[in-house]
């Protein structure tokens, strides 16, 4: 596989749920971010990790915790959320968290849905 | 604070003609990136076209064109020739040097091609 995957593409899960969003990339980039997309709102970030560091950490419920145990694989663990939560769960990687040409890769998100 | 306006939540156009998309934003920064991401159906974010603000020309990536008009705070997209392909969500997005994680996003816009 190529780029950014991520799974799963959707999930539905309940306020008492424990579940986990993944995101691998295959682009040999060193950082690695989680953002949320919610309807008609700019993208919100999350987390960003480089070299596998949390490096931003934007005020984020602690019922959302991220994990990233290389460079190649992050993970969103989910915990009691919100219906609010519901929202697209976008993984994106790039070389370096600072400088170069700032491009950001996606993957094709992760559509949460909280009942 | 740093904003990224989007003035036009949906634009149509017909194929084959031009579209000009709006983006302004609010920086007292002078030197800084400005980016535009095309978001399709299928949910993937990939850069459409990258500015630099100390780049009085203005970029241009085959049909794809900005005006940047700095002073004004301006940036928009030209679509030429639009094709049943460039339908998507478009997001404008701003940054300042050195720090791929400081994106501020607008909201979107979503361009819907008509046959």
């Amino acid at each position: 596989e190529t780029g950014v995957t991520q799974t799963p593409r959707h999930l539905v899960m309940g306020m008492t749920n424990k579940k986990s969003l993944k995101c691998e990339q295959h682009l040999g980039h060193n950082a690695m971010y989680w953002y949320k997309q919610s309807a008609k709102k700019p993208l919100e970030l999350m987390f960003v990790y480089s070299l596998e560091e949390r490096v931003e950490n934007n005020s984020v419920p602690s019922r959302f915790s991220p994990e990233c145990p290389n460079s190649s694989h992050l993970f969103l663990h989910l915990h009691t959320l919100q219906p609010e939560d519901s929202a697209l769960y976008l993984c994106a990687s790039s070389q370096g968290t600072g400088g170069g040409t700032g491009e950001l890769f996606f993957g094709e998100g992760s559509r949460l849905t909280v009942l | 604070a740093q904003t990224v306006t989007q003035s036009q939540p949906e634009m149509s156009v017909q194929e084959a003609e031009t579209v000009t998309l709006s983006c302004t934003y609010d920086t007292s920064e002078s030197d800084y990136y400005l980016f535009w991401y095309k978001q399709p159906p299928s949910r993937q974010m990939i850069l459409v076209i990258r500015q630099e603000a100390y780049k009085q020309q203005n970029a241009t990536e085959n049909r794809f064109s900005v005006n940047f008009q700095k002073a004004a705070k301006s940036f928009s997209l030209k679509i030429s020739d639009s094709q049943l392909g460039d339908a998507a969500m478009y997001f404008c997005a701003y940054r300042i040097p050195d720090s791929n994680y400081q994106l501020i996003w607008g909201a979107g816009t979503k361009l819907i091609i008509k046959p």
